[in-house]
């Protein structure tokens, strides 16, 4: 299974501020998926963030709330922008494994006032 | 419709008791169904996968699939306190997961 490391563990942020999560991988890996979990909620698929090409938004989801760089193999970072109180939510980076099953980092828990 | 069906629970067990969980999915195209744990406050984990009808077995854990019925489940034997947690079901689709909102499993000791 790959360690998955996710910069900052939690935060609070202001209203119509930014914050940028990062995330590295123990090993290299074509793709990266960016999720997000609402309070009492599923997980919610944001986009796919491919090395070398823009990341690919799952349908309610735009770039300009959420970029997404991927400079490399082993590393995306996910920025939520603009935030506003419903942006609370926990995201999650997560890779595939080599039996097609999703291994998560630990979470990025966001509280916007 | 949602993709994914759970019972949000809570589904309270004793312990020794086996726990019984249950999911259905609405896309016929799914391969792969894979089962998560996931404790307050942490994300999830996997605990087993399953891709042919039947059972299939791992350690105290067996996932049941159904692909004609589009049921699958999850049978917790001996269930202990520390299996209290959300457990969700996630079929696989084409290159893309779909995850239930997961149902919580009280544990009693």
């Amino acid at each position: 299974s790959a360690v998955i490391s996710q910069k900052p563990s939690r935060d609070i942020c202001q209203r119509g501020t930014s914050l940028t999560i990062q995330c590295q991988v123990d090993s290299q890996v074509t793709m990266m998926f960016w999720y997000r979990q609402q309070p009492g909620q599923s997980l919610t698929l944001i986009a796919t963030a491919n090395q070398g090409s823009e990341a690919t938004y799952e349908s309610g989801f735009v770039i300009d709330k959420f970029p997404i760089s991927r400079p490399n193999l082993t590393f995306s970072t996910l920025t939520v922008s603009n935030m506003s109180p419903e942006d609370s939510s926990i995201y999650l980076c997560s890779v595939r494994g080599g039996t097609g099953e999703l291994f998560f980092g630990e979470g990025s828990r966001l509280t916007v006032l | 419709q949602k993709e994914v069906e759970q019972n949000s629970g809570p589904l309270s067990v004793p312990e020794g008791a086996i726990a019984s969980l249950n999911c259905t999915y609405s896309d016929r195209g799914s391969q792969s169904f894979f089962w998560y744990r996931q404790y307050s406050g942490k994300s999830p984990e996997l605990i087993m996968f399953i891709y042919s009808n039947g059972d299939k077995e791992d350690g105290r854990f067996t996932a049941q699939l159904n692909k004609a019925s589009q049921y699958v489940s999850l049978l917790i034997r001996d269930s202990q306190p520390s299996d209290s947690a959300t457990y969700l079901c996630a079929p696989r689709g084409f290159n893309k997961f779909y995850f239930g909102s997961g149902t919580k499993l009280n544990v009693k000791p």
